[in-house]
């Protein structure tokens, strides 16, 4: 099946701890993106990458760490630096850049 | 940077009812989806409608982009339309990524 995977559904941080949340891809796209979406809130951008080993930050990149090495994949790493980590993260990709964006089924993270 | 405001923000029918969305944005745009993310979490695909019509069952979508607006048309509502309803936006010049309105929570009832 094509698709975004988004692993792990539920992560659970100590305070002072970096965490990596992990997206792939099997659609060919180009572009991927994480959002942050907090209760009752829109989703924010966090970082963006057009293509392997290029990547721009978003709206709220501060305390969050990326990579792009392959294709396929766009981990984010949230580092003791975000001062309110909890919250449901949610990766994207596209084919291209502002085209049609399709998401995974998100990591929700909590911090304990 | 783009503004996008979505109305309302809170809506409750009957089931059989038909209700409007609405978006508004602040400029011009060439990306325009909308979203429907169910109790999970998970965002549904809609559209992808920066300009025109466009019809999928009991769902269309209308933009003017010249006029900054886009409108989501439910008709004969059912239960499982039950969810937030997102609109989001890429600005023609700026950063890559999608903006995103608050949302209408939209609750149909049997």
């Amino acid at each position: 099946d094509g698709g975004i995977t988004q692993s792990p559904k539920y992560l659970f941080r100590k305070e002072g701890q970096n965490v990596t949340l992990s997206c792939e891809q099997n659609l060919n796209h180009d572009a991927m993106y994480w959002y942050r979406q907090d209760p009752g809130q829109g989703l924010r951008l966090i970082y963006y990458s057009q293509i392997v080993n290029d990547f721009q930050k978003g709206d709220i990149a501060e305390g969050y760490s990326v990579s792009r090495e392959k294709k396929e994949s766009f981990p984010l790493t949230v580092t003791s630096a975000q001062k309110n980590p909890t919250a449901f993260y949610l990766c994207a990709s596209s084919i291209e850049r502002r085209a049609e964006a399709f998401f995974g089924q998100g990591t929700r993270l909590t911090v304990v | 940077g783009i503004q996008v405001e979505q109305s309302p923000p809170d809506l409750i029918l009957q089931e059989g009812a038909n209700s409007t969305l609405r978006c508004n944005f602040s400029d011009s745009v060439n990306n325009l989806q909308w979203f429907h993310q169910n109790p999970w979490g998970q965002l549904i695909n809609l559209f992808y409608i920066p300009s025109g019509t466009k019809q999928n069952g009991r769902l269309s979508a209308t933009t003017v982009a010249t006029e900054r607006y886009s409108l989501l048309y439910i008709s004969s509502s059912q239960t499982t339309d039950s969810g937030v309803y997102f609109c989001a936006v890429a600005a023609g010049g700026g950063a890559d990524g999608l903006t995103f309105g608050k949302g209408t929570h939209l609750i149909i009832q049997p």
